[in-house]
């Protein structure tokens, strides 16, 4: 079946800091990829997505770029802000039409990240 | 634009009462989702909507719990009698239509406690 995994948390960071969140990913054919955001006691967001191979998605500053080969999808921002202290979650969906399944987010453990000043 | 809608935030209850939780997804999306997300862990997929008319509930373990969608809005998810197992947050999300390029769109959740 499907499944995402993460990288083990939490992740500390010093404002201005390079970051870094590993994620990987089991699916058959070619899902789409997903960033979800869940800020203190608000809702996931959709941070950003890719839906083929190469694809880079972006979003406030954050990128992940889509890598069948190593079947990653890594989130990257180069200087975080302590507005950005959250839980990320990566997630895959997939990408072919039909079946009940179709839609469903399967989401990785997620990773806390504290931003400090 | 309202968001996704869901109450009641937080909810205690002692193992083996009902419990009720309801959802009112964004005006005009067709497709509703509840997820279960245990501490510490992604949201797993309970049952998708198309409409009232639930497409995926593989994953709801239906000798305790049930879901409903009349009239294709608005959703309520039930559990009776509650497990301490069963405490964890409730989420309720919507999109426009199923599929992986229409954006889920979550609400903020229903934190049940079974004591």
């Amino acid at each position: 079946g499907n499944s995402v995994t993460q990288m083990e948390g939490p992740v500390t960071l010093s404002e201005e800091a390079f970051l870094t969140i590993n994620c990987t990913y089991t699916a058959t054919g070619y899902p789409s990829l997903f960033w979800y955001v869940q800020y203190p006691g608000e809702g996931l967001q959709l941070l950003l997505k890719a839906t083929k191979a190469d694809d880079k998605g972006s979003n406030k500053g954050f990128e992940a770029t889509y890598r069948k080969e190593t079947t990653s999808f890594h989130l990257e921002k180069g200087s975080v802000q302590v507005s950005d202290s959250a839980v990320y979650f990566c997630a895959l969906s997939r990408a072919n039409a039909g079946g009940t399944s179709y839609g469903k987010l399967t989401f990785g453990q997620g990773t806390i990240l504290t931003v400090h000043p | 634009e309202a968001g996704v809608v869901q109450s009641p935030r937080y909810k205690i209850i002692e193992k083996k009462q009902p419990v009720a939780f309801w959802c009112n997804p964004i005006s005009g999306h067709n497709t509703l989702y509840w997820y279960l997300q245990n501490l510490g862990q992604g949201p797993e997929l309970l049952i998708r909507y198309e409409n009232e008319e639930a497409v995926d509930d593989s994953q709801l373990p239906k000798d305790r719990f049930s879901a409903e969608r009349l009239k294709g809005v608005d959703s309520t998810l039930k559990i009776q009698p509650a497990e301490l197992g069963d405490s964890a947050v409730y989420l309720c999300a919507s999109s426009l239509a199923p599929g992986p390029y229409y954006e889920q769109y979550f609400g903020p959740g229903t934190r049940l406690t079974v004591t």
